[in-house]
């Protein structure tokens, strides 16, 4: 079985400065990792996924998301936030063998001005 | 219309009233499923059907009951609820076997039972 864990569940940030949300997952068989994002009162929508290849992923909105699978990590990075980007942010793991997905609990991600 | 949509978007009822909630998906995925969201608490899956037939159920309470006619709808029938089932209901769908499993959301329905 996976688990997702997600260490920070609230993380303001100034317009214009970059921003880490942290992801960390366990499982014993080979994963897929993606992360979603949720705006206020929407469902999810998918940012970026990592099945195979180039440890770094670009996603929508120009978050980007590096696998790094020695830490079992996940990390979403953007280098420039903007007041729209305030929303939840959810990892979500699921075994290559197609098991259930398995989601973090979320980041709540608030941009001030 | 493309994507998964959902009807209706907001919903009130009684706890002595009987409601579905409708999900559609126009994907062509052969999996379907019901997530509840409550606040301060993780996405929880409540129903998985596959190929239109049940696959997992993770011990919710009898007065949910899913039905899944064919592949591209899903219904959640509520009946006798609690003021605790108040929450945000997501639909999702997926292409399972041949995919990656990736989850496509609906904009979920809101229900508030009074």
């Amino acid at each position: 079985a996976q688990s997702v864990t997600q260490l920070d569940s609230q993380v303001p940030v100034f317009e214009e400065a970059p921003v880490e949300l942290r992801c960390n997952y366990s499982s014993s068989v080979s994963v897929y990792l993606f992360w979603y994002v949720q705006y206020p009162n929407q469902g999810l929508q998918l940012l970026l996924k990592y099945l195979s290849g180039s440890t770094l992923v670009k996603g929508i909105n120009g978050f980007e998301a590096e696998f790094n699978k020695s830490q079992t990590s996940f990390h979403l990075r953007k280098p420039s936030v903007h007041i729209s980007d305030t929303a939840e942010y959810f990892c979500a793991v699921i075994g290559a063998y197609g098991q259930n997905f398995v989601f973090g609990p979320g980041t709540r991600l608030s941009v001030l001005p | 219309e493309t994507g998964v949509t959902q009807t209706p978007r907001h919903l009130v009822m009684g706890m002595t009233n009987k409601k579905s909630l409708k999900c559609e998906q126009h994907l062509g995925h052969n999996a379907m499923y019901w997530y509840k969201q409550s606040a301060k608490k993780p996405l929880e899956l409540m129903f998985v059907y596959s190929l239109e037939e049940r696959v997992e159920n993770n011990s919710v309470p009898s007065r949910f009951s899913p039905e899944c006619p064919n592949s591209s709808h899903l219904f959640l029938h509520l009946h006798t609820l609690q003021p605790e089932d108040s929450a945000l209901y997501l639909c999702a769908s997926s292409q399972l076997q041949g995919g990656t499993g990736e989850l496509f959301f609906g904009e979920g329905s809101r229900l508030t039972v009074l």
